[in-house]
């Protein structure tokens, strides 16, 4: 199975300020890297897939880039709506595998 | 609006069996496949498989062949995961997901809120 490998674990910003989270697979995979955000009470929401190719609805402050077995999620001038849990997961082969998240808290 | 509505928390006997729910809306169910993921308390995602509702095809991450079961209900528009002989590393939240077909390519589009099993004597 592919490891994926994601930090930090934790982070803590402030409204306006960018963020990035990184994930790193154990093999190649190419370019099926996604990212989900996870917030209590919420379903959990797909942001990003193949890297870098953002789900309708997201808003573009998002960004993803990487590819091979090194990927960056960037969230440029922070909303308060963006904090929250982050995971990431790749989409190469199955078993899909995912990242141990990253919780990004208000500074 | 696509929604996936999941059933309520269920309490287990370690060694029995628990049946969970998860009913689709706002698309057509059989044009999609359904994934369920597990999250154990504080930890993070495991995916563990998913069924095409209209073959009734299944895929599952070999940990949890022996586990889980997935059903779906084309009737109802309903997919289910049973989870069987519960022990204390069953305790989870459980969630469908549906994705787009049986390419690995595909992603999770639209998440369920979630089921929590809690296995407990």
């Amino acid at each position: 199975d592919v490891q994926m490998t994601q930090s930090p674990s934790n982070l803590a910003a402030s409204p306006g300020e960018s963020v990035s989270i990184n994930c790193k697979a154990s093999k190649s995979i190419s370019k099926y890297l996604a990212w989900y955000q996870q917030k209590p009470g919420k379903a959990n929401k797909l942001l990003i897939y193949s890297g870098s190719t953002l789900q309708s609805g997201t808003p573009s402050r998002f960004s993803g880039s990487g590819s091979g077995t090194d990927f960056t999620l960037t969230i440029r001038n922070l909303e308060p709506e963006d904090f929250g849990l982050y995971y990431c997961q790749q989409h190469n082969e199955y078993p899909w595998t995912f990242g141990g998240g990253t919780k990004l808290e208000l500074k | 609006e696509v929604q996936l509505q999941q059933s309520g928390p269920e309490v287990g006997r370690p060694g029995s069996s628990v049946k969970i729910s998860c009913k689709a809306s706002g698309y057509t169910f059989t044009d999609y496949v359904m994934n369920w993921v597990k999250q154990s308390p504080g930890q993070g995602l495991e995916w563990i498989g998913w069924i095409d509702p209209e073959y009734g095809s299944t895929d599952y991450a070999e940990k949890f062949k022996k586990k889980a079961t997935l059903t779906a209900d084309t009737s109802s528009s309903t997919a289910y995961i049973q989870l069987s002989s519960l022990t204390s590393e069953d305790t989870a939240t459980y969630f469908c997901a549906r994705s787009g077909g049986y390419s690995a390519y595909y992603v999770m589009d639209a998440w369920g809120q979630g089921a929590s099993v809690t296995v407990s004597s």
